[in-house]
C-alpha cells in the first residue's frame, strides 16, 4: 500500500528560528515528490521534486529530495508568522494508465511571535 | 490510518458527455468534503466544499450548473461535469475531514481527459 509519512506531526517555534520538516514515501512507480502550504483555502504550491539531490529554493524556503532514502525536507529559515501553516507533502505516481497524488497527513508549524 | 479513495482513477470521455468522480472515506465519516482541481503548474485551486446533506459551497469563479456536487452521505460525495469539454481536462482531487479528529485527508485524484 502506497503511503507518505510526515514528521513532525506538530511543530511550534519562536520566529526567527529556522526548521525541518520531513517526508518520506513509499510509492509504487514514483515520479515526483511536491510540497504544498496549507492555510485557509486551497494548498498552495510549492515545490516539486523529481531529480535527487538537487535542492529548489523559494526565498526562505528549500527543499531537495533523497530518491535513495526515499525522503525529502522542508526548510524554513528565519520563520515568521505567517508561516504558521499545515505543510502537506504528496508523492505523485503514475503506472497502469493512470497517475495520482498520495498526501500526507501534513506537519502542522506554528510560529510564535 | 483513514483513506480517502475517489473513482474512477482516470477516465477520457467525448466532449458534452458528463462524467461522474466519486470521493468515498473509507473509515471515518466525513461531514465536510473538498473538490479540488490541479493545474498545470501543479497548483490547487479548491472549487467547492460540500456538507452531508446540504448544498455545496462554490468558490468564486467555478460553475455550479456545470460542476454537480452531491454530498448524499457521510462516506460519500461525487462530482459530475456536465457536458464536459476539453478544456476540463484536469486533475481533480478530493479531499475529506474527519470531524472528529480535526484532520483532513486526501484522495488520489482523478484525471479527466475530454477529447
Amino acid at each position: 500500500e502506497d503511503k507518505v509519512v510526515q514528521s513532525p506531526l506538530s511543530l511550534v517555534v519562536h520566529e526567527g528560528d529556522t526548521v525541518t520538516l520531513n517526508c518520506s514515501y513509499e510509492v509504487t512507480n514514483f515520479r515526483s515528490l511536491l510540497w504544498y502550504k496549507q492555510e485557509k483555502k486551497a494548498p498552495t504550491f510549492l515545490f516539486m521534486l523529481t531529480s535527487s539531490g538537487i535542492e529548489k529554493k523559494s526565498g526562505r524556503l528549500s527543499s531537495i529530495l533523497d530518491k535513495k532514502e526515499l525522503s525529502s525536507i522542508l526548510n524554513i529559515t528565519a520563520t515568521q508568522t505567517g508561516d504558521s501553516a499545515i505543510y502537506l507533502c504528496a508523492a505523485m505516481y503514475s503506472g497502469g494508465g493512470a497517475d495520482g497524488l498520495t498526501f500526507g497527513k501534513g506537519t502542522h508549524l506554528i510560529i510564535q511571535p | 490510518g483513514a483513506v480517502v479513495s475517489q473513482h474512477p482513477s482516470r477516465v477520457i470521455c467525448k466532449s458534452g458527455t458528463s462524467v461522474k468522480i466519486e470521493c468515498r472515506s473509507l473509515d471515518f465519516q466525513a461531514t465536510t468534503m473538498f473538490w479540488y482541481r490541479q493545474f498545470p503548474k501543479k497548483s490547487l485551486m479548491l472549487m467547492a466544499t460540500s456538507n452531508e446533506g446540504s448544498k455545496a459551497t462554490y468558490e468564486q469563479g467555478v460553475e455550479k450548473d456545470k460542476f454537480l456536487i452531491n454530498h448524499a452521505s457521510l462516506t460519500l460525495s461525487t462530482l459530475t461535469v456536465t457536458s464536459a469539454h476539453p478544456e476540463d481536462s484536469s486533475f481533480y482531487i478530493c479531499s475529506a475531514r474527519d470531524a472528529r479528529r480535526n484532520e483532513q485527508f486526501f484522495g488520489p485524484g482523478t484525471r479527466l481527459t475530454v477529447l
